[in-house]
């Protein structure tokens, strides 16, 4: 079984730039979460889906973030202008149960120069 | 609000050691408790969970954890380390219910020396 699958891995802009990250879930699994690492920290969470519906986004910096999961399935993370401090790993999760057991990609790391 | 503590930022052992990961959760009500290993530039690959029942709990690639609600801690243990452990370890807490978020920890470092 294919796990969860991101791209790019690596992504490199300038400021004020806008950058899109891409992820497909595990087949089958209804939640999706996109979470932000910075170096040497533990995962935060951005927003998550159930389906379609972002039902936990209150962690997404609304002004310049923004998610979409179109059919309940893939999704996209926008960043609209990128900004210094966003250079980070994201990493996006998926769940079909079993109470919060998710599985991760392996991430998208962005440098913001 | 849920929040976890990992005392240690990095830790080194000899390859062969025994080897305990310390982990602190606070959380209003029972948590569901998880240990990540993150290689580099991998994502996150689940070690072992804790929803209820046997607080000792065994988990992939010879780990285990202990659940002890009195001290609000969930310790890693691996008897034996092999120098492929080195990585980051994160622990995680998670509410009840489907899809509530997880709050990590900040991480710990193994370092294995040969």
């Amino acid at each position: 079984e294919a796990g969860v699958v991101q791209s790019p891995r690596y992504k490199i802009i300038e400021k004020k730039q806008p950058v899109a990250f891409w992820c497909n879930p595990i087949s089958g699994h209804n939640t999706l979460y996109w979470y932000l690492q910075n170096l040497g920290q533990g995962p935060e969470l951005l927003i998550r889906y159930e389906n379609e519906e972002a039902v936990d986004d209150s962690q997404l910096p609304k002004d310049r973030f923004s998610a979409e999961r179109l059919k309940g399935v893939d999704s996209t993370l926008k960043i609209q202008p990128a900004e210094l401090g966003d250079s980070a790993v994201y990493l996006c999760a998926s769940s079909s149960g079993g109470a919060n057991e998710q599985y991760f990609g392996p991430g998208t790391r962005l440098t913001v120069t | 609000a849920q929040s976890v503590t990992q005392p240690d930022i990095h830790i080194t052992v000899s390859e062969g050691a025994s080897l305990e990961l310390r982990c602190n959760y606070s959380y209003g009500a029972t948590p569901y408790l998880f240990w990540y290993v993150q290689s580099p530039g991998q994502g996150l690959q689940l070690l072992l969970k804790y929803f209820s029942g046997d607080t000792l709990v065994q988990g992939i690639k010879g780990f285990e954890a202990e659940f002890k609600r009195s001290q609000s801690s969930f310790n890693l243990r691996k008897p034996s380390v092999h120098w492929s452990d080195a990585a980051e370890y994160f622990c995680a807490v998670g509410a009840l219910k489907e899809g509530s978020r997880l709050t990590f920890g900040e991480g710990t470092q193994l370092t294995v020396n040969p």
